[in-house]
């Protein structure tokens, strides 16, 4: 257990839907960031948040927003979902500064599949 | 824009031999890099790292070198052993705190 709980863990949902993926990062981390990794593709870097602020936006489309709570759980919201945004959903933590700053903490993914 | 690119999709190697996983990057304000293994179902875990002021970090049976002049790093793994097979990614970032730029991964597999 890496300390970073993603929920639902799977979720089958279909095209134009909308979907929110949950995020509690370990504990006393700052920065949440999210990542996507799709078939054949690397961990594609979508947002950080850090303390409640956005802090770092990478590919998200306009369709996925995300925010950090005041307790620095986070979401993801996906919308108007496509065949495309098939993938596995990572959300990582870190300190967000200091040492260890740049070693995030992953958890173990919400895995998307779009009918 | 792939800034960090792992050109090996895959790679197997014996028991007890070296495994050598490759790693470039085009980004030369990249100052550190990090290591990642991932095991199926599981989310990538930390494996080694190092700053661009080194080059060269070891830890037990990895190490992981830097060739700055080059955009390349490697990493190393001696002996290698059948646990280690899994999906290493290489990853790099420009300054603390900020956000992964993560290859494609290396898929190894260690045969006995």
């Amino acid at each position: 257990d890496s300390g970073v709980t993603q929920t639902p863990k799977h979720l089958i949902t279909a095209t134009g839907q909308r979907v929110t993926l949950r995020c509690s990062p370990r504990s006393g981390d700052l920065s949440v960031y999210w990542y996507q990794q799709s078939l054949d593709q690397g961990l594609q870097f979508l947002i950080q948040y850090y303390n409640g602020e956005e802090r770092a936006k990478g590919n998200i489309l306009e369709r996925f927003s995300a925010q950090q709570f005041p307790d620095l759980h986070s979401e993801l919201n996906l919308s108007s979902l496509e065949l495309g945004d098939s993938a596995l959903y990572f959300c990582a933590s870190s300190p967000g500064a200091g040492p260890g700053a740049n070693v995030l903490t992953f958890g173990a993914g919400s895995r998307l599949t779009v009918l | 824009d792939q800034q960090v690119k792992q050109n090996s999709p895959s790679l197997s190697v014996q028991e007890g031999r070296i495994s050598i996983l490759n790693c470039d990057y085009t980004n030369s304000m990249f100052d550190y890099f990090l290591w990642y293994k991932k095991y199926p179902a599981e989310g990538p875990t930390f494996l080694i790292s190092i700053s661009s002021i080194k080059d060269k970090n070891e830890d037990g049976r990895f190490t992981v070198f830097l060739n700055k002049s080059a955009k390349h790093l490697s990493l190393h793994i001696v002996p290698s052993q059948p646990g280690d097979s899994a999906v290493f990614f290489c990853a790099a970032c420009m300054d603390s705190g900020y956000a992964l730029n993560f290859g494609k991964g290396t898929s190894l597999l260690v045969t006995p």
